[in-house]
């Protein structure tokens, strides 16, 4: 159980166009998803928290209106890239949180690796 | 802001031996404290991983332990193989956000045969 997929798993964009990055939850219903951000040897940074129905929060620094967050189900939320840079080139990854408040545990998605040109 | 420090960036050790990774982390208020396994270019996996109200917890090869007076965890890998290498991450939940976890910088173990 507590399988979380992303599609799609690379792209390669021209610099100006928008990319969609979906989450999904497979086996399992997720209120709560997180988007991270990892730069080449360097750690998980939090970009935003999702929550189904609802805005998602962002992280200071990180532009809402750049990365746009949508949360339309329990199981998929969806990660847009508006007016990618190649600054932006970077590995995207997705987690769900699975179980009861307090005890919940976060599953990471494979990954979406941006390369913007 | 809240910050979890990881120790030693790297560390390289024979097949067999220990490795212990340490962290520490700033937000009191933090209760759950999971390690995760990355491999190049893929997930991180989880590998173990404490929660506040316990001070020890083993898996086979793999032990955490927690001092929260302190504010630091520790992960302790004994008689390490060479698929044991990978880039660790250490992280602590952010109460303020539900779940949210901020990670450590990564710890890169190499094990040599």
């Amino acid at each position: 159980g507590a399988v979380v997929s992303q599609h799609p798993s690379w792209v390669i964009c021209k610099s100006g166009t928008s990319v969609k990055i979906e989450c999904r939850s497979l086996d399992f219903q997720a209120t709560t998803m997180f988007w991270y951000r990892q730069f080449p040897k360097q750690s998980l940074m939090l970009m935003a928290t999702s929550n189904e129905g609802s805005k998602a929060t962002y992280e200071q620094g990180v532009e809402k209106d750049k990365f746009l967050i949508n949360h339309a189900s329990l199981t998929l939320s969806t990660l847009t890239v508006t007016s990618a840079h190649p600054e932006d080139s970077s590995f995207y990854i997705c987690s769900a949180s699975v179980g009861m408040i307090s005890q919940e545990t976060q599953y990471f998605g494979p990954g979406t690796r941006l390369l913007v040109l | 802001g809240e910050n979890v420090e990881q120790h030693p960036s790297t560390l390289s050790v024979q097949e067999g031996d220990s490795a212990v990774i340490k962290c520490t982390y700033s937000d009191s208020a933090s209760n759950y404290f999971p390690w995760y396994k990355q491999e190049l270019g893929k997930r991180p996996q989880l590998i173990i991983d404490i929660r506040s109200n316990v001070g020890e917890k083993k898996d086979q090869r793999i032990a955490v332990t927690l001092n929260k007076t302190a504010k630091h965890f520790s992960l302790h890998i004994t008689e390490t193989q060479p698929e044991d290498s990978a880039v660790y991450f250490c992280a602590a939940t952010r109460n303020q956000a539900g779940t949210a976890l901020i990670f450590g910088k990564g710890t890169t173990l190499s094990v040599s045969s």
